[in-house]
Parts: structure tokens; sequence; C-alpha cells
């Protein structure tokens, strides 16, 4: 059954480093997103992707994060600078043509720690 | 106030129970989403709502648009059901999903 993909499964990057998190959805799926997850705390949205563009993006989403669909298959997250509170687990998912709103699947998720 | 609350936030059951989560909600939305978080940290979708009920093997998901609740109910639990239960929803007019704080599950033998 078809999946989506993370890697890498976890990163550790010292404060103010760049970071790249890689996602390969579904080879079907129209509609990308991405997630973190605080450790302890509920998951947040940060962004949505469609068509090659964002389609909507959370508060959180500020100018040190970026996406790119750079291949046709990949779909990455990239913070230019971090800081100690991006240290969560980041997911993505990708959903089917049709709606938005359809089944979402999710990846592994890449954990990442800034220290 | 979150506009997503679950409750109970903690469940524990004995293996062939019946269980029950619930999600409420205050906003306009387009769907509901029942997702499992396992404990080493993926997330799995069970069920996308947007009226009545979806039955897939023991689960079963239930929602009232009228009510803004949702349940979400396990028959004959087992060990392996032991999860995070998250509930989240897409308002009507953005693609976002609002997660809820999710229900910890955990069934023993």
């Amino acid at each position: 059954e078809p999946e989506v993909t993370q890697t890498p499964s976890h990163q550790v990057t010292q404060m103010g480093q760049e970071v790249i998190l890689h996602c390969v959805p579904i080879s079907n799926h129209l509609y990308f997103y991405w997630y973190r997850q605080i450790l302890g705390q509920k998951v947040e949205f940060l962004v949505s992707f469609y068509n090659n563009e964002i389609s909507e993006k959370s508060e959180i989403f500020d100018d040190q994060f970026s996406v790119e669909r750079p291949d046709g298959s990949n779909f990455t997250l990239k913070i230019r600078s971090t800081k100690l509170e991006d240290s969560a687990m980041y997911f993505c998912a990708s959903s089917p043509p049709g709606t938005s709103t359809d089944t979402q699947y999710f990846g592994p998720g890449t954990r990442l720690t800034v220290l | 106030k979150n506009e997503v609350e679950q409750s109970p936030q903690n469940l524990t059951a004995q293996e062939g129970e019946f269980i029950t989560i619930n999600c409420s909600y205050s906003v306009g939305i387009s769907a509901l989403h029942w997702l499992q978080q396992h404990p080493g940290g993926g997330i799995v979708s069970l069920f996308m709502l947007s009226s009545g009920k979806k039955k897939h093997g023991r689960l079963i998901a239930t929602i009232n648009i009228q009510e803004k609740h949702s349940s979400l109910h396990i028959t004959a639990s087992h060990p392996r059901d032991s999860a995070v239960y998250i509930c989240a929803v897409a308002r009507g007019d953005t693609d976002k999903l609002i997660f809820g704080t999710g229900t910890r599950l955990q069934v023993f033998p």
C-alpha cells in the first residue's frame, strides 16, 4: 500500500542552523501539509500546499519557514535559522484529488532536536 | 477556550470493554477526522466524517452536526487499541485542521 515517507527520522541541529525536512507524498496526491507536535502537546497545522503554491499557513509559519516541491515528488520544509522552540516532531501529510478536506495520510514524522 | 475539546483525556479499560471517546467543537466545519497516534508517534487516519456514521471493523464514528459533537466507539477493545485518539476538524472556510489534545487509551489484558 502506498505511504508517505519522511527523512530523516531524527535530526539534531545547533540553534541558528538551517534544516531541511524531506517528505515524499503518495504519488497521485495533490494536497500536501506540514504539521508539528511539540512534546506533550497537541498537533498543530503549519502549512498546506496545492498546485505548487501555499494555500494556507498558520501564524506559526513565519518567515523562518518555507516549503518547496522541487521535483514533483519531494515536498520539503525548510527552517532557516532554528530556535530551541522549534524542537518538535514534524509530520508531513498528503491527500488525494478531490477536496482538501479528504482523508489525510500522514508520514511517520521527523523528530527535530535543536540544541 | 479550545475550538476542539475531547473527553476524557485519559481512559483505561479492560480487554473486551466498549469504549467511547467524545469530541466537541465550537466552529463551523466541513469535515471531522479521527486519528490514532501510536506510542512511537506515528499518526494514522481512522475516519473522515461530514455527517452520520461510519464503521470500520470494531471502530464506529458518529457525528451530530447540529450539536457539534462526534463520538468514536471501540467495540471489544484489545490491548493493541492502546494509543492516543485525536479528533481534528476542518473548518469550512480553510484547509487547516484544528486538533484536539487527544485521549490516551490504555487497554489492559
